[in-house]
């Protein structure tokens, strides 16, 4: 099965700053890779995501970047605010259903 | 939409009792998935089911957990008898297919005692 891997675990940014948080992946046939935000308390919820047929997508000051060769793909927010502080999932999929990576805890320090 | 709905949002209960998790997809969504969620583990998928139809339940972590989806707007998850090593925070998911983005509902946070 698919094995999805995310670095780092825990990321501390200040206001303002960017931060990013990397994933790979070990299924070359995965073709699709989401990305979801989860605040304390709540369930993961989609930001962004990617289809192998490109090689970034941008969504104001989150983007996303694929590199099918290599096997991995990132996630990118610019000018970071408190209200990006949370727990952040990769996922790729395989066959029919998604694998997630361990979750990336980001702090933005006012 | 309202979105996915499960119910309760809390549950705390006595180890050997049964336990009844409930879920209502967003209309439309012709998959569902159960989640569960530990610190330790991460996200873990139990089952899913694509037309109200089991596909995978291999992440079912042994026969005390089953689950249903008798139609396309209800799916539970029972388990029975619960045991402390149950605790976790159990996520329902639906999505137009397994290969489309997810719609996580927000959660039921079992606590076994």
């Amino acid at each position: 099965g698919e094995n999805v891997e995310q670095h780092p675990s825990t990321l501390s940014v200040q206001e303002g700053d960017s931060a990013v948080i990397k994933c790979t992946y070990s299924d070359s046939a995965s073709n699709y890779f989401p990305w979801y935000k989860q605040e304390l308390g709540k369930g993961p919820q989609l930001i962004i995501d990617i289809r192998s047929n490109v090689g970034e997508k941008k969504d104001q000051r989150i983007a996303v970047t694929l590199n099918k060769t290599a096997k991995h793909f990132s996630l990118h927010i610019t000018e970071t605010q408190p209200e990006d502080s949370a727990v952040y999932f990769c996922a790729a999929n395989t066959g029919n259903q998604f694998y997630f990576g361990t979750g990336t805890s980001l702090t933005v320090i006012p | 939409d309202a979105g996915v709905i499960q119910s309760p949002r809390h549950e705390v209960t006595e180890m050997g009792q049964e336990v009844t998790l409930r879920c209502k997809p967003i209309s439309g969504h012709n998959s569902l998935f159960w989640y569960r969620q530990t610190m330790m583990r991460g996200l873990e998928l139990l089952i899913y089911f694509n037309n109200n139809v089991p596909i995978d339940d291999s992440g079912m972590p042994e026969d005390r957990f089953s689950a249903k989806m008798p139609n396309a707007s209800f799916s539970t998850l029972k388990i029975q008898p619960s045991e402390p090593r149950d605790s976790a925070v159990y996520f329902c998911a639906s999505s137009f297919s397994p290969n489309y983005g997810y719609t996580f509902g927000s959660g039921t946070r079992l606590t076994v005692v």
